[in-house]
């Protein structure tokens, strides 16, 4: 157990509909990252956050958004779906100052499926 | 560009001893990470290497020459559940994590 948590475990969805993951960091943990993996691909990087505020992007497409809260959770919004969109979805934290803090601890994961 | 090298599959005997390479070109360098992928699970962390060496870790190994820009994943005494994926993945100068797109183990019986 990563300590990271992620709701929901599993999403069954229609096209054009929108969903919102959550994912709960490790105590002590500043930053998280959201993932997508689709079928044996490898791990795409979407966007982190640090202690609230943006903190890098990758290939987020403009369907897609996230925030981080105050109390350091962050959740995942996913609009307009297609079939395409279908894949675990990962969240990560770490302390992110620097070395072996950037350590990412990974939650369990959402299985989203879209339909 | 960023750019990392994994070979994409890999086939072992249980109770051998397998070597992954990872050949790594990057904005700088803030070290290097070894994780674990069973299929359809998160990832899970194995080593972070910053200075060059090997460190060793039970069964597991990692080795890091920044000089050459290559690390490798040394696996004694294979075990069935060690079938998995390896990722590597390096720190750049931004503090920005450059994900391998990971290697497949197969252990054979």
């Amino acid at each position: 157990d990563s300590g990271v948590t992620q709701t929901p475990k599993h999403l069954i969805t229609a096209t054009g509909q929108r969903v919102t993951l959550r994912c709960s960091p490790r105590s002590g943990d500043l930053s998280v990252y959201w993932y997508q993996q689709s079928l044996d691909q490898g791990l795409q990087f979407l966007i982190q956050y640090y202690n609230g505020e943006e903190r890098a992007k990758g290939n987020i497409l403009e369907r897609f958004s996230a925030q981080q809260f105050p109390d350091l959770h962050s959740e995942l919004n996913l609009s307009s779906l297609e079939l395409g969109d279908s894949a675990l979805y990962f969240c990560a934290s770490s302390v992110a100052t620097g070395g072996g803090l950037e350590t990412q601890y990974f939650g369990p994961g959402t299985r989203l499926l879209v339909l | 560009g960023q750019n990392i090298d994994q070979p994409t599959e890999m086939t072992a005997t249980e109770g051998a001893i397998v070597q992954i390479n990872c050949t790594y070109q990057t904005s700088g360098f803030n070290g290097l990470f070894w994780y674990q992928q069973h299929a359809g699970e998160a990832p899970t962390f194995l080593s972070y290497n910053v200075l060059d060496g090997l460190e060793e870790k039970g069964r597991f190994s990692s080795f890091l020459s920044r000089s050459k820009g290559y690390s490798y994943l040394l696996l004694k005494e294979l075990q069935m559940k060690d079938s998995a994926s390896y990722l590597c993945a390096v720190l750049d100068s931004n503090y920005q994590l450059i994900w391998g797109a990971g290697t497949k183990l197969i252990i054979k019986p």
